[in-house]
């Protein structure tokens, strides 16, 4: 396993804003997810981040809202753009060491709060 | 599409054994994870199956039959700390075989 750092660690957050979410890893990793749950839900998949590639998105994200940077094999940023009350969610960064099992390991979250 | 079906609550006492059931419908399957994730916490890993039948790990164990797109967490000895939502995930092999997680199910261990 590795150390997972996100910051923010929480935010409160004014409508029509943006934020960026930092995720820093201490070890080297090929493949970075970003995960949002909203109050009472699971965990959704948003993107796959791939460094030196674009981020894949999953249905309903789109790059526009969720643009994300992935400069090298431990760092990435999630920035959630144009902010609303429906944005206000725990976002994760999470990580595959283990290829065999694919077992993800989760940051401790972001929690943003939109006004 | 997929679907993650797991109960929204369970109670049980300290020192008892309580099973968490998990039943998916998914477009193609590689891989069950269990998570434990704590309240206002990250979930942590506790569990992988692959192929039919027992992983026991300590105090928690975990059953897969594929045939009937069914799991369960088993944990035993319950301690008040287990007081956790669970995660059901099945890893679909879909790009870069990604996790699909149920909505988690609250264990509340009470005294």
């Amino acid at each position: 396993s590795a150390v997972i750092s996100q910051k923010p660690s929480r935010d409160i957050c004014q409508r029509g804003t943006s934020l960026t979410i930092q995720c820093q890893v201490d070890s080297q990793v090929t493949m970075m997810f970003w995960y949002r749950q909203q109050p009472g839900q699971s965990l959704t998949l948003i993107a796959t981040a791939n460094q030196g590639s674009e981020a894949t998105y999953e249905s309903g994200f789109v790059i526009d809202k969720f643009p994300i940077s992935r400069p090298n094999l431990t760092f990435s940023t999630l920035t959630v753009s144009n902010m609303s009350p429906e944005d206000s969610s725990i976002y994760l960064c999470s990580v595959e060491f283990t290829r065999e099992t694919g077992e993800l390991f989760f940051g401790e979250g972001s929690r943003l709060t939109v006004l | 599409g997929q679907n993650i079906d797991q109960p929204t609550e369970m109670t049980a006492t300290e020192g008892a054994i309580v099973q968490i059931n998990c039943t998916y419908q998914t477009s193609g399957f590689n891989g069950l994870f269990w998570y434990q994730q704590h309240a206002g916490e990250a979930p942590t890993f506790l569990s992988y199956n692959v192929l039919d039948g027992l992983e026991e790990k300590g105090r928690f164990s975990s059953f897969l039959s594929r045939s009937k797109g069914y799991s369960y967490l088993l944990l035993k000895e319950l301690q008040m700390k287990d007081s956790a939502s669970y995660l059901c995930a099945v890893r679909v092999p879909s790009g870069y075989s990604t996790l699909t997680f149920g909505k988690g199910t609250m264990l509340l261990v009470s005294p």
